[in-house]
């Protein structure tokens, strides 16, 4: 299994621009989270979804932010319009229902300029 | 409010000693608690679990200790080696099938040769 793919890995991009990021879960898992690394809060939980469905979204910063999951092998998280405070690394990640953890994605790096 | 903590940023050890990472918590229904090492540019790696009916749990060179009534649980790496050289995060759930796993914000774990 090619694990957690994520794309792009890198983004740059203007203040203002909209901003999509990529994430194929691992087969079979019916959980997929989307996570922001930043240096001052660490990982943040920003959306999850099971089985395809939006469970708590409670972390998605703004309305700028929003999350989709069209299919079990496909979401996206949209930023529109992009401000520099959300340059982070974007993670996304998978899980079957069990609690052995998750499995995560290499990342995307975004900077925001 | 952070409810996970994990309050030494950074932590410098010799090759070959032990390793001690210690993670509090402020949830008392946090109940399943994970540990993920993460290298630089990828993403956070399963590393080893507890549940809050056992006290430690043990992986080869890794131990996790869990101290319910101290909220407080800690890693331990024996002996430690370069390769363990990582960010270290912790993360809490609560419920029998909790999936809204909260991490705290890491402590980076270098392992002097």
């Amino acid at each position: 299994d090619a694990g957690v793919i994520q794309s792009p890995r890198h983004e740059v991009t203007e203040m203002g621009q909209e901003v999509t990021l990529r994430c194929k879960p691992i087969s079979g898992h019916n959980s997929l989270f989307w996570y922001r690394q930043t240096m001052m809060r660490g990982l943040e939980l920003l959306i999850y979804f099971n089985n395809n469905v939006p469970i708590d979204d409670s972390g998605m910063p703004e309305d700028r932010f929003s999350a989709k999951m069209p299919n079990a092998s496909f979401s996206t998280l949209k930023i529109q319009p992009s401000e520099p405070r959300d340059s982070a690394v974007y993670f996304c990640a998978s899980s079957l229902t069990q609690r052995y953890g998750y499995t995560f994605g290499s990342g995307t790096r975004l900077t925001v300029v | 409010d952070q409810q996970v903590k994990q309050n030494s940023p950074s932590l410098s050890v010799q090759e070959g000693r032990i390793s001690i990472l210690n993670c509090d918590y402020t949830n008392s229904m946090f109940d399943y608690f994970l540990w993920y090492k993460k290298y630089p540019a990828e993403g956070p790696t399963f590393l080893i679990s507890i549940s809050s009916i056992k006290d430690k749990n043990e992986d080869g060179r890794f131990t996790v200790f869990l101290n319910k009534s101290a909220k407080h649980l800690s890693l331990h790496i024996v002996p430690s080696q370069p390769g363990d050289s990582a960010v270290y995060f912790c993360a809490a759930s609560e419920g029998d099938y909790g999936q809204n796993f909260v991490f705290g914000p890491g402590t980076r774990l270098s392992v002097l040769p």
